[in-house]
């Protein structure tokens, strides 16, 4: 089974400060790994993803994010916190050999950003 | 068109209402998906179809019934739910054999069961 723990429920930075979200994840088989963002009463933006290949992969907005496979992690960063990124953020992952299998969602950061 | 459109946005009903969100994707997507999300919350799996066929409930109570009459749409028909059943539905889709492409997901259903 696969599962994604997010280090940290609550992250609050300053603007313009480094932003860095914690995940790892758990999974017998390759996975792939995906950053959610969900601005209050909407859905989910895809922020980027982790497939195959470079392990260093650039989302929008500014964010970041490096597969280690053997930390088993995919932490989020971005260089300068804006305050338009205050916002809950979801790690997931699903099963890159099987078709058809959903998503698995960490229990979620809300990112905090002060003036 | 690279959107999943989900209708209505808001939906308020009481106990004894008979109910239905809708889901739709032209992106030629084989895998779709309900998801249940609560405040404060992840989303959590209810329903999973590929290639219009029911693969994956995730022991959800059968007041939920999802249906998938045609490979661009997807609903969720609802029947005397519980105020404990108000929650954000999303309705998400990818390609089969392709999840590294992605999922997208729509806006969700807001849902107030009075």
């Amino acid at each position: 089974a696969q599962s994604v723990t997010q280090l940290g429920s609550h992250v609050s930075v300053s603007e313009g400060a480094l932003v860095l979200l914690r995940c790892n994840y758990s999974s017998s088989v390759p996975p792939y790994l995906f950053w959610y963002v969900q601005y209050p009463n909407q859905g989910l933006q895809l922020l980027l993803k982790y497939t195959t290949g470079a392990t260093l992969v650039k989302g929008i907005n500014g964010f970041e994010a490096e597969f280690k496979k053997s930390e088993t992690s995919f932490h989020l960063t971005k260089p300068s916190a804006h305050m338009s990124d205050a916002a809950e953020y979801f790690c997931a992952v699903s099963d890159a050999n099987q078709a058809g299998t959903a998503l698995i969602f960490g229990k979620g950061t809300t990112l905090s950003v002060s003036s | 068109d690279t959107e999943v459109t989900q209708t209505p946005k808001h939906l308020v009903m009481g106990m004894t209402n008979k109910k239905s969100l809708k889901c739709e994707q032209h992106m030629g997507h084989r895998a779709m998906y309900w998801y249940k999300q609560k405040a404060k919350k992840p989303p959590e799996l209810m329903f999973v179809y590929s290639y219009e066929k029911l693969s994956i409930n995730e022991s959800v109570p059968s007041r939920f019934s999802p249906e998938c009459p045609n490979s661009s749409l997807l609903n969720l028909h609802l029947h005397a739910l519980q105020p404990e059943d108000s929650a954000l539905y999303l309705c998400a889709s990818s390609q089969l054999g392709s999840q590294g492409a992605g999922y997208t997901f729509g806006s969700g259903t807001r849902l107030t069961v009075v």
